[in-house]
């Protein structure tokens, strides 16, 4: 099973703020990750799929980059509706989630 | 826009079987694959497989031996069925469009297996 490692596990910004999620796999998964938000009692949202392409309907604030075992999910200029838990996902080999980063505010 | 929405009991017996469906609205089922997914309270998300609209399906080998999933294209559904729980698999299921990368997410229902 291909473990994913999210860091760090909470993250303290303010608006405007720019954030770094980083999702670490522990072997390759090529480009096949993705990255989603989860606020509490709503559905998950697909924000980025295959490492850097962003989901419909996602704003340009959000993108994705790396490939192999590291990845980076970089919000911008964060907007207080950003505040949220993100998760990668790979589907190189079956599917397995990353525990997760919380981004609070600060 | 299409939407997904989980029902089903909330509330299990040990070693019984766990039954969801899913209803996809806005759209047809058809030319997609569909997955079930879970979260256990405080813990992560957990793929538990998927189905093509063909019937196609694939699952987590952690569950294989418990897990069946079905479709019905008449009523553009799909469902979950998980044998023999127990409180390990007292969770938060969400139902999701894909089978690789989930595109469109269910709200999710809780179900607790407890007697």
């Amino acid at each position: 099973e291909i473990v994913l490692t999210q860091s760090p596990a909470t993250l303290s910004l303010s608006p405007g703020e720019r954030a770094t999620l980083s999702c670490r796999a522990s072997q390759s998964v090529s480009n096949y990750l993705a990255w989603y938000q989860h606020k509490p009692g709503q559905a998950p949202r697909l924000l980025i799929y295959d490492a850097s392409n962003r989901a419909t309907g996602i704003p340009a604030r959000f993108s994705g980059s790396g490939s192999g075992t590291d990845f980076t999910l970089t919000i911008s200029s964060l907007e207080p509706e950003d505040f949220a838990v993100y998760y990668c996902q790979q589907r190189h080999n079956w599917r397995t989630f990353g525990q997760g980063t919380k981004l609070e505010i600060k | 826009q299409v939407q997904l929405q989980e029902s089903g009991p909330g509330l299990v017996k040990p070693s019984e079987t766990l039954s969801l469906t899913c209803t996809v609205s806005g759209g047809s089922i058809s030319s997609y694959y569909w997955s079930w997914i879970r979260q256990p309270p405080g813990k992560g998300l957990e793929w538990i497989g998927y189905i093509h609209f063909s019937g196609t399906t694939s699952y987590n080998p952690s569950l294989k031996s418990r897990v069946t999933i079905s479709v019905d294209t008449s009523k553009n559904e799909f469902s979950l069925n998980l044998s023999s729980v127990t409180a390990a698999d007292t969770a938060v299921y969400y139902c999701a469009r894909g089978g690789g990368t989930f595109e469109i997410w269910g709200q999710g229902t809780m179900v607790t297996v407890s007697s």
